[in-house]
């Protein structure tokens, strides 16, 4: 059984640059969800989708946007890129939709926007 | 208004010193209590999902614990491989469309 694999692992763009990261979810699992966590700070929901539709989002503008696959792959796409997007993103799998089931997350990618 | 506050922020501990940690809420519609365990460059690693107040889940040196408001990670005789920080996340009913909601964490260092 493979686990949430993500790349790259980091990365360096320049504000106004567009950046996509991308995650291979956990075998069996059907949901993926997307957090950003800043530097001492908690992960943040971007959104989830479950069998190729996003079905929840957090608190972020439409800049943030994604994609999943037949496999259950997904990417997270990042347009005009800000200085503040500066952060560990991390993709985490499910089954169930993640209804009160745990998360299995990947070790993220670390964005640096410069 | 933080939704999930965890405190201490940072806590360091003896070899073998017990002690706990809290996480307190203020949504409504609980439906589920998560604790993760994350370790420097790595994601969170799941440990407990709580659902109702009284409820109590152990793994070896852990104790997670829920009351309507907050839950407690109890950490008994630790060793320094449990040194982490420590995250707390809810899911409730007119969350994110299922997304936890996490807090800041703990980060706890045990000391040889």
């Amino acid at each position: 059984e493979t686990g949430v694999t993500q790349s790259p692992t980091h990365l360096i763009k320049t504000r106004g640059q567009q950046v996509t990261l991308r995650c291979s979810s956990q075998s069996g699992h059907n949901t993926v969800s997307w957090y950003q966590q800043a530097l001492g700070q908690g992960p943040q929901f971007i959104f989830q989708y479950y069998r190729e539709e996003e079905n929840g989002r957090g608190n972020f503008p439409p800049r943030f946007s994604g994609l999943q696959f037949p496999n259950y792959s997904s990417e997270l796409n990042v347009n005009a890129l800000e200085l503040d997007d500066s952060a560990l993103y991390l993709c985490a799998s499910s089954d169930n939709r993640g209804l009160n089931e745990k998360l299995f997350f990947g070790s993220g990618t670390q964005l640096s926007v410069l | 208004e933080d939704q999930v506050t965890q405190s201490p922020e940072a806590l360091r501990l003896q070899e073998g010193e017990s002690s706990s940690l809290n996480c307190s809420y203020t949504v409504s519609g609980l439906r589920g209590l998560f604790w993760y365990r994350q370790d420097p460059g790595k994601g969170p690693e799941f440990l407990f999902t709580l659902y109702s107040a009284g409820e109590e889940k152990e793994k070896e040196r852990l104790k997670a614990t829920l009351t309507k408001k907050e839950s407690f990670l109890h950490i008994t005789a630790p060793k320094p491989e449990d040194s982490a920080t420590y995250l707390c996340a809810v899911q409730y009913s007119g969350g994110g469309a299922d997304g936890l909601t996490f807090g800041k964490g703990t980060h706890l260092i045990i000391q040889p």
